[in-house]
């Protein structure tokens, strides 16, 4: 079945300090990515979507310039958390679809849990 | 927003049927219906989906109603394992996945 790997899989950064999540998609490709972030106890939130070669869409309340997405290639997607704060821990999570086969599933990698000290 | 409502949480026996309901009276026609669940820390992992029949594999059984309007995943024999939290959704092809909050679904041995 298709695999999405996501790394780090845990990492704690100082306030300030900027993150970067890599997404890949192992064995098929991917146009579009999405990013999600958790908080204990919280269902997913829906961040932005990757869109290969093109810029991300975000959606509304989620900083652009502060979740830096980059999707260069049609099998990895990068979410860079800028000077992150405390208030940035939580659980972030990426998926994808193969190259939109109707109704074929989004696969999600297993989530990359940011502490900011 | 999410277009589903499901329970908050259940109980089920292990080693008995957990039938887990989701209503998405609003579904559209080329909506179709996903369920994923997430086990504490892990990513969400991917069950069944489907449009208008029923579907199963070797997870679990989807059983959607005639108008769409409903529809319910049964796990035939659950495992302690299969204690998690359970997101129906719903969605075309290239919309992006909503969740709601889910069912937080407890097995007891």
């Amino acid at each position: 079945g298709a695999v999405v790997s996501q790394h780090p899989s845990r990492v704690i950064c100082k306030s300030g300090t900027s993150v970067k999540i890599e997404c890949r998609s192992l064995d098929f490709q991917a146009t579009t990515m999405f990013w999600y972030r958790q908080f204990p106890k919280q269902s997913l939130m829906l961040m932005a979507t990757s869109n290969e070669g093109s810029k991300a869409t975000y959606e509304q309340g989620v900083e652009k310039d502060k979740f830096l997405i980059n999707h260069a290639s049609l099998t990895l997607s990068t979410l860079t958390v800028t000077s992150a704060h405390p208030e940035d821990s939580s659980f972030y999570i990426c998926s994808a679809r193969d190259l939109d086969r109707g109704g074929s599933p989004l696969h999600f990698g297993n989530g990359t849990r940011l502490t900011v000290t | 927003d999410a277009k589903t409502t499901q329970p908050t949480s259940m109980d089920c026996a292990e080693g008995r049927a957990a039938n887990l309901p989701c209503n998405h009276s609003t579904i559209s026609g080329n909506e179709y219906v996903y369920w994923y669940r997430q086990i504490h820390s892990q990513g969400p992992q991917y069950i069944i989906h489907g449009l208008k029949n029923n579907e199963t594999n070797e997870m679990a059984s989807l059983i959607i109603t005639e108008d769409r309007k409903s529809s319910t995943l049964i796990l035939p024999h659950a495992t302690l394992r299969d204690t998690a939290v359970y997101y129906c959704i719903v969605r075309d092809g290239a919309q992006k996945l909503v969740f709601g909050q889910g069912t937080r679904l407890t097995i007891n041995p």
